[in-house]
């Protein structure tokens, strides 16, 4: 089955840039959507197909890929970004979405 | 407004059932595709199900093959999970989440979801 990796926990001051990375064996040939879960909270798109972000998400979320890896920006960070953010795919061989195992973000 | 509102989440023993619902509304039901994603207590998001537009096709992960069954009723606007033969593992809030139609696609709204445990 595919495998997302990313990274357990990541930490920033405030007003800093948090990046997180989401790699894939085939992520280069794969749409990258990235969802962000606060505490008690049922997730949130923030980022889809690699780069697009929805509406009402603010512009300080960017999403980009280079080779097999998948990264989630984050800049002028806030106390209110702080939350567990996954990263997930479509893994066609299997038909199965795959999500990664996720990073909590902390602000320091 | 979307919203999608999960119910039956319950205690039930090892080796137990129980059947998930998840009532729709604020969008054309029938045209989506819809899923089942549940995160066990203090760990990750984990894909469980997922159904298409008419309820024809469905696909499960490995974990839960032969024992889950997702449907769904357009009529009713709603998408069900029949969970069989529960183990402890299975223990979990359970989101439901919709797609539109296709593998590509993110979920782009969810439930609030709902508490399964299962123990003894």
């Amino acid at each position: 089955s595919y495998v997302l990796t990313q990274p357990p926990s990541v930490s920033v001051a405030p007003g800093k840039t948090a990046r997180i990375t989401c790699g894939g064996n085939d992520n280069g040939r794969k749409s990258v959507h990235w969802y962000q879960q606060r505490p008690g909270q049922a997730p949130v798109l923030v980022i889809s197909y690699d780069n697009d972000r929805p509406s009402g998400i603010p512009e300080r979320f960017s999403g980009s890929k280079s080779g097999n890896t998948a990264t989630l920006t984050i800049s002028r960070v806030e106390a209110g970004d702080e939350a567990d953010y996954y990263c997930q795919v479509w893994d066609s061989a299997t038909d199965h979405r795959v999500f990664g195992g996720g990073t909590k973000l902390t602000v320091l | 407004e979307v919203q999608l509102v999960e119910s039956g989440g319950n205690l039930v023993q090892p080796g137990g059932f129980l059947r998930l619902s998840c009532a729709a509304s604020g969008f054309t039901f029938s045209s989506y595709w819809m899923h089942w994603v549940r995160q066990a207590p203090g760990k990750g998001l984990v894909w469980v199900s997922r159904i298409n537009s008419d309820g024809t096709n469905t696909a499960n992960a490995d974990s839960v093959k032969g024992r889950f069954t997702i449907s769904r009723d357009n009529a009713k606007n709603t998408v069900f999970l029949q969970m069989n033969t529960l183990r402890p593992e299975d223990t979990a809030v359970y989101y439901c989440a919709r797609s539109q139609a296709g593998g590509t696609y993110y979920f782009d709204s969810w439930g609030q979801g709902t508490l399964v445990t299962v123990s003894s």
